[in-house]
């Protein structure tokens, strides 16, 4: 059984720039959430995708998005980067049972993002 | 808004004896987590609390919930070396029917010596 991965793991961009980071969820989870990590402070949720889409969202703006793939895999991509953007950048997934509505006990995250602004 | 309050933020323990770390928050949920966090690191999963009244023990840690006082706390037992890292707590709520999303504590860092 594989876990969460995260690609790549360290990355620079300029304000301004776009960027793409991927999560690959482990196997059996139908959902992704993301999460924004700054330094020395707690993951802050920024959406969650079940379905190929986004089914949940947290207080960041529209230019950050993301797409599910059939697979589960995820995208988070961010357009006019930010110097507050910089951060650590954690993908989770959880398996979700809609028949049984029962899920989310188990978050799996993966080793995440550096994602640096300059 | 559902807020989520550690304490203490830092926590300088001696190797071997014990500690303890609170978590409080604001509003009902059916779910705590425990997580350690190593520096530069991802989120490893310590404990899934899902009901009142609930302890769980894994080596040197204990956790448990109060669902009525809106509190857990992670209980350290004979503080070692390797135990040095950051927990966080984070609480679980339903956005609609099909999506969940943890909202975090402040985290606790913990700098165990000798």
């Amino acid at each position: 059984e594989t876990g969460v991965t995260q690609s790549p793991t360290h990355l620079i961009k300029t304000r301004g720039q776009q960027v793409t980071l991927r999560c690959s969820s482990q196997s059996g989870h139908n959902t992704v959430s993301w999460y924004q990590q700054a330094l020395g402070q707690g993951p802050q949720f920024i959406f969650q995708y079940y379905r190929e889409e986004e089914n949940g969202r947290g207080n960041f703006p529209p230019r950050f998005s993301g797409l599910q793939f059939p697979n589960y895999s995820s995208e988070l991509n961010v357009n006019a980067l930010e110097l507050d953007d910089s951060a650590l950048y954690l993908c989770a997934s959880s398996p979700f049972h809609l028949r049984t509505g029962r899920g989310f006990y188990g978050y799996t995250f993966g080793s995440g993002t550096r994602l640096t602004v300059v | 808004e559902l807020k989520v309050e550690q304490n203490p933020l830092f926590l300088s323990m001696q190797e071997g004896k014990n500690y303890t770390i609170y978590c409080n928050y604001s509003t009902t949920s059916d779910r705590l987590y425990w997580y350690r966090q190593d520096p530069g690191k991802s989120l490893e999963s310590l404990f899934v609390l899902l009901s009142n009244g609930a302890v769980k023990q894994e080596g040197r840690l204990m956790a448990s919930l109060d669902t009525k006082a809106r509190l857990s706390t992670l209980h350290i037992t004979a503080a070692v070396h390797d135990l040095s890292a950051t927990y966080f707590c984070a609480v679980a709520r339903a956005l609609t029917g099909t999506a969940s999303k943890l909202t975090f504590g402040t985290g606790t860092r913990l700098q165990v010596t000798l």
